[in-house]
């Protein structure tokens, strides 16, 4: 069985620019979340989706976006780049949100640099 | 809101020792905990997960953690630390109400020396 593939996992940016990113989860799971880790703020819930719905939604700005497909796949979109969008971009996959606690399988994630 | 504390940002520990990670939860309500390792470059792999079910959790690759309520502790543990062991472990608590949010600590580095 597959696991989550990010993709790409390097990426280098400029300022003001906008990144897309993508995941696809592991066949079968419906939940994609996605995470930013800095080393400053450690790892920071972005948002998570679920049947092509946001459920939740952490503290950032509008500049980050996602969005879920038909077929679980999910893409993450930062426009407007800035210094300190530069993290370790990981995606989360679980079956769904459902009361007992699914696992969440990590891809390796994306680097991205912002220059 | 639910949280986790990590005690301990950088733990060393000789190979063949005993490892302690510790993990202590803020939550109103049974949490669901989780420890997760991370080597450089990569993503998060998950060690084992509490759900209630029992207070003594088995993981992969030797790790075990107990829910202690009364300390609101989740602590990591290894009878006997492998070079293979070196790493980032993160502590994490899922959100109530539904979803798969994680929150995590802000992990604990170890350090495994000969």
């Amino acid at each position: 069985k597959a696991g989550v593939t990010q993709t790409p996992r390097y990426l280098i940016k400029t300022r003001g620019q906008q990144v897309t990113l993508s995941c696809s989860p592991i066949s079968g799971h419906r939940s994609v979340s996605w995470y930013q880790q800095t080393p400053g703020q450690g790892l920071q819930f972005l948002f998570e989706y679920f049947s092509e719905t946001q459920r939740n939604k952490g503290n950032f700005p509008g500049r980050f976006s996602g969005r879920q497909f038909s077929n679980s796949r999910s893409e993450m979109n930062v426009s407007t780049l800035e210094l300190g969008d530069s993290a370790l971009y990981l995606c989360a996959s679980s079956l769904g949100p459902t009361t007992d606690p699914t696992e969440a399988f990590f891809g390796q994630g994306t680097r991205l640099t912002v220059v | 809101a639910q949280s986790v504390t990590q005690l301990g940002s950088h733990v060393s520990v000789s190979e063949g020792a005993l490892v302690l990670l510790r993990c202590n939860y803020s939550s109103s309500v049974p949490p669901y905990l989780f420890w997760y390792v991370q080597y450089p470059n990569q993503g998060l792999q998950l060690l084992l997960k509490y759900t209630s079910a029992a207070t003594l959790v088995k993981g992969i690759n030797g790790f075990e953690a107990e829910f202690k309520k009364s300390e609101t502790s989740f602590h990591l543990t290894k009878p006997s630390a492998h070079m293979s062991d070196a790493a980032e472990y993160f502590c994490a608590v899922r959100s109530t109400g539904g979803g798969n949010k994680l929150t995590f600590g802000t992990g604990t580095q170890l350090k495994v020396e000969l």
